[in-house]
């Protein structure tokens, strides 16, 4: 029962470089949602989807993008990573049940 | 401008003492809220939440009290355990917003043996 997996959990990278976060549930879940989290200023919304194909920008949507070709899966690029993008992020989804979020990737823009 | 405000960075409770945290919201469509816990390397998990047509709502050593007049809202935990410590989260959402969730920034709870 493995319910939200983000992967990967740690990553480090250079500024410019470019990478995807991937989160997968398996609950079936028509939402799913990406956060950050930085110190002193709780999540913040990035994107959202309410379903397959379907993609909305969230409060902090600049430098970010996503995208959600299968239901279980929802998909955060970074095309050109800035220090600025160095972060915690978490995927969410939520269903009859709440929100479930996966544990987290933690991301180093150096 | 932060829309949901938990003005207490920190907590530190003795075990077996009430701990009372606080959140405070500005946006009058906000009409559910909700607490999430949070612990080092883990994503926040869900614990209580209530409806703004209540003002109370209550599930075990949790009770959340909800003053919609004044914008505010408060975990209660009672008794305190050391395994409630953590860092908990106050959220917000507003009816038909595809459940996007607005966060306060957090109190971490230490409860003392």
């Amino acid at each position: 029962n493995a319910g939200v997996t983000q992967t990967p959990k740690f990553r480090v990278l250079k500024t410019g470089q470019s990478m995807t976060l991937l989160c997968a549930q398996d609950m079936n879940h028509e939402y799913m949602y990406w956060y950050r989290q930085d110190p002193g200023m709780g999540l913040r919304l990035i994107h959202y989807s309410v379903g397959e194909g379907t993609t909305a920008k969230g409060e902090v949507p600049d430098g970010y993008n996503v995208s959600r070709l299968k239901k279980q899966n929802f998909l955060l690029g970074l095309e050109s990573a800035a220090p600025s993008q160095t972060s915690v992020y978490f995927c969410a989804s939520s269903g009859v049940t709440g929100e479930h979020f996966g544990d987290g990737t933690r991301l180093s823009i150096l | 401008d932060q829309q949901v405000k938990q003005n207490s960075p920190s907590l530190s409770v003795q075990e077996g003492r009430i701990s009372i945290l606080n959140c405070d919201y500005t946006n009058s469509m906000f009409d559910y809220f909700l607490w999430y816990k949070k612990y080092p390397a883990e994503g926040p998990t869900f614990l209580i939440s209530i409806s703004s047509i209540k003002d109370k709502n209550e599930d075990g050593r949790f009770t959340v009290f909800l003053n919609k007049s004044a914008k505010h809202l408060s975990l209660h935990i009672v008794p305190s355990q050391p395994g409630d410590s953590a860092v908990y989260f106050c959220a917000a959402l507003s009816s038909g917003s595809a459940r996007q969730l607005t966060f306060g920034s957090g109190t971490q709870l230490t409860v003392l043996p």
